[in-house]
């Protein structure tokens, strides 16, 4: 098992484009988490699932972001009209049935 | 509203004296704990936990206490190493399969 692989790690793109990030968890961890963190602050909750089952998202997530996990496997987080406050790490973890979380190295979003 | 604050934004510590790090909650509903530790450039890794039903848990150098009437929590490490260098974050969960809170982290050195 090789941890929770995000991709791409690295994403530069212009004001408005849309931009998509992936997330593999742990073989059989059911939950899934996406955390978004800026510099100098923790990591900030966005979106969880049990499986393929959204549970909560966050309100400070606007409509242009959206997130699936089909078949309760990998996930993807989409972020549509990006804005330069967009600009940050994006974290995915995922966690079998206990309280801990086991983080990817991140996708860090550019937008210019 | 910060559900779990992290009020020293870094601490500095002698190599060999013991480091504390502090962590106070807001939402009594939380009843599990979490510490980890980042590294520049990596995901969050998992240091320590604690259950709501204790008051100390004990993993090597690192201990956590947790005063429930205070709803306050706090990492000890001793001995500290220079390798200890990073930045901890407290974490909070309520119950089972719910999204985990995050502090906003302390920036802990540790001198030679």
């Amino acid at each position: 098992d090789t941890g929770v692989s995000q991709n791409p790690r690295h994403k530069i793109t212009k004001r408005g484009q849309n931009v998509t990030f992936r997330c593999d968890p742990i073989s059989e961890h059911n939950r899934l988490y996406w955390y978004r963190q800026t510099l100098g602050q923790g990591p900030e909750f966005l979106t969880y699932f049990q499986n393929e089952a959204q549970l909560e998202k966050s309100r400070l997530l606007s409509d242009r972001f959206s997130a699936e996990r089909p078949k309760g496997s990998f996930s993807t987080l989409e972020i549509q009209r990006t804005e330069q406050g967009d600009s940050a790490m994006y974290l995915c973890a995922s966690a079998a049935n206990t309280g801990e979380l086991f983080f990817g190295e991140g996708s860090r979003l550019t937008v210019l | 509203d910060q559900q779990v604050k992290q009020n020293s934004p870094s601490l500095s510590v002698q190599e060999g004296r013991i480091s504390i790090l502090n962590c106070d909650y807001t939402n009594s509903m939380f009843d599990y704990f979490l510490w980890y530790k980042k590294y520049p450039a990596e995901g969050p890794t998992f240091l320590i936990s604690i259950s709501s039903i204790k008051d100390k848990n004990e993993d090597g150098r690192f201990t956590v206490f947790l005063n429930k009437s205070a709803k306050h929590l706090s990492l000890h490490i001793v001995p500290s190493q220079p390798g200890d260098s990073a930045v901890y974050f407290c974490a909070a969960e309520g119950t089972s399969y719910d999204k985990v809170i995050f502090g906003p982290g302390t920036s802990l050195s540790v001198i030679p």
